[in-house]
């Protein structure tokens, strides 16, 4: 079984939609928790880390449930520059593992 | 401050030819990483350096030797190149080790015929 599992995609939107992904990591024990951003043949960048009690980087929100063992990303009015690639971040024990990614497009 | 770079960018290599890709960092950061990128399959890691003299397996190191030369510089060897080691290259660095950001080099793209 994969350590992060996520929806490939891809996820076709219209400027502003609203979007939302989910991942889903194997290890309960997991300690911390990132999205990242990946444009096409470029390297991965933070967006934003992942904190239990949730957290808000202006339209991007991202949220933790521990029980369930997923965290989210929620996009809201989505531009044209948010279509990239969305990385799930996952850190066990000081190593980090990576989903391989949610495609994201949002057209004009 | 250029950040991560690493070099080459691209590579072509022949079945069973051997290369060296560099990656240097000048952000002063104590832990590196070297991850393979595949269609599909996410970032995977290679080797990693907790901190400078230190190396230790990731999750794929078959087929790679590495060196954390200094604080700067970590190196990702292939000492026989195969078809299977196509892939794209990233360097990472991370101030500490483990539960921080870690900013990634533009990558190395190779291709082993």
């Amino acid at each position: 079984r994969k350590e992060v599992e996520q929806d490939p995609g891809p996820f076709n939107v219209p400027e502003g939609a609203t979007v939302a992904f989910n991942c889903t990591y194997s290890n309960s024990a997991s300690q911390s928790f990132f999205w990242y951003r990946q444009d096409c043949r470029k390297e991965p960048k933070l967006l934003m880390s992942v904190y239990s009690s949730g957290n808000e980087d202006g339209r991007f929100t991202a949220q933790l449930n521990r029980a369930s063992q997923y965290i989210s990303l929620l996009i809201r009015d989505s531009k044209l520059s948010d279509s990239a690639t969305y990385l799930c971040v996952v850190d066990n024990f000081n190593k980090f593992y990576f989903g391989s990614g949610t495609k994201l497009n949002v057209k004009p | 401050n250029a950040g991560v770079t690493q070099t080459p960018k691209f590579q072509v290599l022949k079945t069973g030819q051997s290369m060296t890709l560099q990656c240097a960092q000048d952000m002063n950061h104590n832990s590196m990483y070297w991850y393979r990128q595949d269609p599909g399959m996410g970032l995977r890691l290679i080797y990693y350096s907790a901190s400078e003299g230190t190396t230790d397996k990731g999750e794929v190191p078959n087929g790679y030797n590495v060196s954390r030369l200094n604080k700067r510089e970590f190196s990702l060897r292939l000492e026989s190149a195969a078809p299977s080691q196509t892939s794209v290259y990233f360097c990472a660095t991370e101030q500490g080790f483990g539960q921080e950001t870690q900013y990634f080099g533009p990558g190395t793209r190779l291709l082993v015929l």
